[in-house]
């Protein structure tokens, strides 16, 4: 069973900024949580993971809550090709882990003109 | 870099027949992974391959197998075909590099069955 909680369906205007939650309430401490998108009929997209720190990269940025069962995708500045399945997932990031990702429903972000 | 290639890219077939799909991985990436996705079960695991080695499996019957090669390609197989076994199935390769492994995935091969 998928490990994340995520709303079905968001809807935001673009050039606004899209904040996707996720709940992960049971994570443990060596697990990551990561995000990808998936374009409709598309391979998944990798856009960011993160451990314990908020990171940042030229995609979006992702926030965990300090005691690690949330988290919340940002996309600054939502445009209509952000249009996608937004999937957060937990996975173990120990070499002796599990190698595979269980992937909820994800959230199916829509952007508005 | 050139992405995860996949072929075909679409494939029809007939029930009972058998069906083989390729991945070749980004260049340097030793772990292949294979996912089925399917709109009433979204996107499910199917099996990972590192080194040729299954590392990991999925919760699926006997009939779908893998197989990776020495230069980190890796094939899968379907046999005696049925009509839920139409689906996107996606190939994902990653590097090993840090603790993260994050998947990059392919454009995935359409399979009808008929």
């Amino acid at each position: 069973d998928a490990k994340t909680t995520q709303p079905t369906s968001m809807d935001c205007a673009e050039g606004r900024a899209a904040n996707l939650p996720c709940n992960h309430s049971t994570i443990s401490g060596n697990e990551y949580v990561y995000w990808y998108r998936q374009i409709h009929s598309q391979g998944p997209q990798y856009i960011i993971h993160g451990l314990k720190n908020n990171e940042t990269n030229e995609m979006a940025s992702l926030i965990i809550t300090e005691d690690r069962k949330s988290s919340t995708l940002i996309l600054p500045h939502a445009t209509l090709r952000d249009t996608a399945v937004y999937y957060c997932i937990v996975r173990d990031g120990s070499p002796s882990g599990t190698y595979k990702y269980i992937f909820g429903t994800g959230t199916r972000l829509k952007v508005l003109a | 870099k050139a992405g995860v290639t996949q072929t075909p890219r679409y494939l029809i077939k007939t029930r009972g027949q058998q069906v083989t799909l390729s991945c070749s991985p980004i260049s340097g990436h030793r772990s292949v992974s294979w996912y089925q996705q399917t709109p009433g079960q979204g996107l499910q695991f199917l099996f990972e391959y590192f080194s040729e080695t299954q590392r990991n499996k999925g919760n699926f019957p006997g009939r779908f197998s893998g197989r990776q090669f020495s230069n980190s390609r890796s094939e899968m197989n379907v046999s005696t075909l049925e009509l839920g076994d139409s689906a996107l199935y996606l190939c994902a390769s990653s590097s090993l590099g840090g603790n993260s492994y994050e998947q990059y995935f392919g454009p995935g091969t359409r399979l009808t069955v008929t």
